[in-house]
């Protein structure tokens, strides 16, 4: 078991570009989650998914932040118009369901130039 | 406010003392986790505790539900023990795991 795998490890932008993050769960999970994590806000809540269906959102900026789960094995973010403040380490994790143990993937670190 | 407190902030011991960090949390437990994050940043779970004690090498978990209240002991502290211990809870009736801040252990020789 490979564990829950993000690609790319390390993504660089520029200013007002776009950003797709990758997230492979472990296989068989059935829930996915998206975290973000910095110095300031600590590791924070974005979405989630069960069985592919979005649940929860909450934490996802309304603007320019987006979460897909097209099929049971990969779930991308994509932030567009990026900004320095969405440098970050974004991190991915899956559980066979909900309110189970979570396993997280290495994360991506994003940098907004 | 914070619903996941963890103490201390940080903490710095001598190879083979013990530490005990703690989690208080402000809302309704459905269940709890704690997580070790490596230096590089990569987490690892340690106990998936919603209450009762749970032990796994030198690692001890204790949950007390009513209390609202977590405590990770680490007993003969080594060097590869250093990083951030974070607790996260299931509160309410969310099914997302929120965070406390963590404590930063440092171990040295």
């Amino acid at each position: 078991n490979a564990g829950v795998i993000q690609t790319p490890r390390h993504k660089v932008t520029g200013k007002g570009q776009e950003a797709t993050l990758w997230c492979e769960p472990i296989s068989g999970h059935s829930a996915v989650f998206w975290y973000r994590q910095t110095i300031v806000q600590g590791l924070e809540f974005l979405t989630y998914f069960r069985n592919q269906a979005p649940i929860d959102d909450s934490g996802m900026p309304k603007e320019r932040f987006s979460a897909q789960m097209p099929n049971q094995s990969h779930s991308t973010l994509k932030i567009q118009s990026t900004q320095p403040q969405d440098s970050a380490v974004y991190l991915c994790a899956s559980s066979w369901v909900s309110q189970n143990t979570l396993y997280f993937g290495a994360g991506t670190r994003l940098s907004v130039l | 406010g914070q619903q996941v407190q963890q103490s201390p902030a940080s903490l710095v011991l001598q190879e083979g003392e013990n530490a005990e960090l703690q989690c208080n949390f402000s809302t309704s437990l459905n269940s709890m986790q704690w997580f070790y994050q490596r230096p590089e940043g990569s987490l690892v779970s340690l106990f998936y505790n919603p209450s009762g004690t749970k032990q796994s090498g030198r690692l001890t978990s204790t949950t007390v539900i009513k209390e609202r209240r977590s405590s990770l002991h680490i007993s003969s502290s080594q060097i590869t023990d250093s990083g951030t211990y974070l607790c996260a809870i299931y509160g309410g009736s969310g099914n997302k795991l929120i965070f406390g801040t963590g404590t930063l252990l440092s171990v040295k020789p």
